[in-house]
C-alpha cells in the first residue's frame, strides 16, 4: 500500500459525459501528479500540482482539468468524453525535498471506460 | 531529464538473480537514477534510486557505473511475482517535486 488513495476504482460512462476522479495523497505530501495509461500504451504525464498551485503540465487535453484543494487532495475532471479517453488514470504524490527524499508514490489507479 | 535506453524484454529463471541494464549516457551531474516497476495494470511501484553510489534495499540493489552513464538493477532472487515491466528513469530532484518521464521499460518474465 503506497498510501495514495484513488476513487473510484472503476468507472463506466458514455461519450460526451463528464467525470471526476479523486486522489488523496500520502499524508504530508504536497505534490500531486496525474498520469494516463491507455491500453497497451505507456504512462503519460498529465499535470502536477504543488501545495495547491499548478506546477507542471504535460500532454493534458483542454477537455481535462485538475485542481488541488487546501486539504491537498486533488481531482481530475474529464469532460466531453470520447472513446479514446478510456484508460487507467494514476495519481501519485511526493513530499517536499528534505522529508525522506523526493520519491514519487503511485496509487492503484482509476479505470475509466467510455462507451 | 536525460533519456534512458533499456532492452525491451528479458526472461529470468525463478530463484536466480535478474540483472536489468539501463543506459543513460547523457545523464547530468544532478540527475538521480530511479527504478520503478509496474505489475500488470497496477500502479507503478518504487523500487530504488541513487545518485552515484551503489544502493541496496529490501527489494533490490542498484549498481551505477563510475562515469554514471549506465546502471544495473539487480533482483537477487527473482520470484514469479517479480514478473513486471521495469522502468529506469533519470530525474532531477526539485524541492517542489518533479515528474517522472516513463519510457518503454523492460518487460521481465520470470519463468519457473
Amino acid at each position: 500500500d503506497s498510501g495514495v488513495t484513488q476513487t473510484p476504482k472503476h468507472l463506466i460512462t458514455a461519450t460526451g459525459q463528464r467525470v471526476t476522479l479523486r486522489c488523496s495523497p500520502r499524508s504530508g505530501d504536497l505534490s500531486v501528479y496525474w498520469y494516463q495509461q491507455s491500453l497497451d500504451q505507456g504512462l503519460q504525464f498529465l499535470i502536477q500540482y504543488y501545495n495547491g498551485e499548478e506546477r507542471a503540465k504535460g500532454n493534458i487535453l483542454e477537455r481535462f482539468s485538475a485542481q488541488q484543494f487546501p486539504d491537498l487532495h486533488s481531482e481530475l475532471n474529464l469532460s466531453s468524453l470520447e472513446l479514446g479517453d478510456s484508460a487507467l488514470y494514476f495519481c501519485a504524490s511526493s513530499p517536499r525535498t528534505g522529508f525522506s527524499g523526493n520519491t514519487i508514490y503511485f496509487g492503484e489507479g482509476s479505470w475509466l471506460t467510455v462507451v | 531529464d536525460a533519456k534512458t535506453t533499456q532492452p525491451p524484454s528479458m526472461d529470468c529463471a525463478e530463484g536466480r538473480a535478474a540483472n536489468l541494464p539501463c543506459n543513460h549516457s547523457t545523464i547530468s551531474g544532478n540527475e538521480y537514477v530511479y527504478w520503478y516497476r509496474q505489475i500488470h495494470s497496477q500502479g507503478p511501484q518504487y523500487i530504488i534510486h541513487g545518485l552515484k553510489n551503489n544502493e541496496t534495499n529490501e527489494m533490490a540493489s542498484l549498481i551505477i557505473t563510475e562515469d554514471r552513464k549506465s546502471s544495473t538493477l539487480i533482483l537477487p532472487h527473482a520470484t514469479l511475482r517479480d514478473t513486471a515491466v521495469y522502468y529506469c528513469i533519470v530525474r532531477v530532484e526539485r524541492a517542489a517535486g518533479n515528474k517522472l518521464t516513463f519510457g518503454g521499460g523492460t518487460r521481465v518474465l520470470v519463468k519457473p
